[in-house]
């Protein structure tokens, strides 16, 4: 049974740097094929995916926040983590992690990110 | 604005079938597949189509999917109360070289 939780901060103060922690279990993320990824959703809004990181250390980000963004992994203990930073109050929203196989197939309940002063 | 195009609404009476469409482009739906994802309310994204037309073990056989070209659609079925939700359509992009969603469709049953 694949399960994944987000943790991390609840509330930021803008120009901070956030970090999400993912973690994971009922796969490993050493196995061919299979990576984590983080997708976000701004109350109300639409879905927006904004990195994957693979079983092979391969990186993937949204072109659009590509700069303000690292994923890193930690396979012994079974986590992912994001970071993003120059946080501003658009960037409020639901962070989800969420395991890559066949596209995201399974999701983490998600963790909601206030960014205010 | 997404990079695939989903109409906002769609709504159905109990029973009837009901599409809801996703467009997007070369780079996109016309060279990779698609995916689809179900949310409830207050929940997280739930898979309910991938590679196109493969429905995941426990999703009835009311939701199917298609492609054509640079574009995709959801079907749904004998359409029930509990298909209210928003519906979002998702593929990788070549050119961005990462995924993509669309912008949901919010399905209402009458």
């Amino acid at each position: 049974q694949i399960t994944l939780k987000e943790s991390g901060p609840t509330l930021v103060k803008p120009t901070q740097t956030l970090t999400l922690t993912c973690t994971f279990s009922g796969f490993s993320l050493s196995t061919s094929k299979v990576g984590v990824g983080w997708v976000r959703q701004p109350p109300g809004k639409a879905l927006e995916w904004l990195a994957l990181i693979y079983w092979d250390a391969d990186k993937r980000y949204s072109p659009s926040l590509k700069r303000r963004l690292t994923i890193t992994k930690d396979t012994s203990k079974n986590q992912v983590v994001l970071t993003m930073t120059n946080m501003d109050p658009v960037d409020t929203a639901t962070y989800y992690c969420a395991h890559h196989g066949r596209g995201f197939d399974y999701w983490g309940q998600g963790t909601l990110v206030t960014v205010s002063s | 604005q997404s990079v695939l195009t989903q109409p906002p609404s769609a709504s159905g009476t109990p029973g009837q079938r009901v599409t809801i469409s996703c467009s997007g482009s070369s780079s996109n739906i016309g060279s990779n597949t698609i995916n689809w994802y179900q949310q409830l309310p207050g929940t997280a994204p739930k898979l309910l189509i991938y590679y196109n037309n493969q429905r995941p073990s426990g999703v009835p056989d009311r939701f199917s999917g298609s492609k054509s070209g640079t574009s995709a659609s959801l079907a749904i079925s004998g359409l029930q109360s509990e298909d209210e939700a928003d519906y979002y359509c998702a593929a990788w992009d070549d050119s961005l070289n990462g995924w993509v969603f669309g912008g949901g469709t919010k399905l209402t049953v009458l």
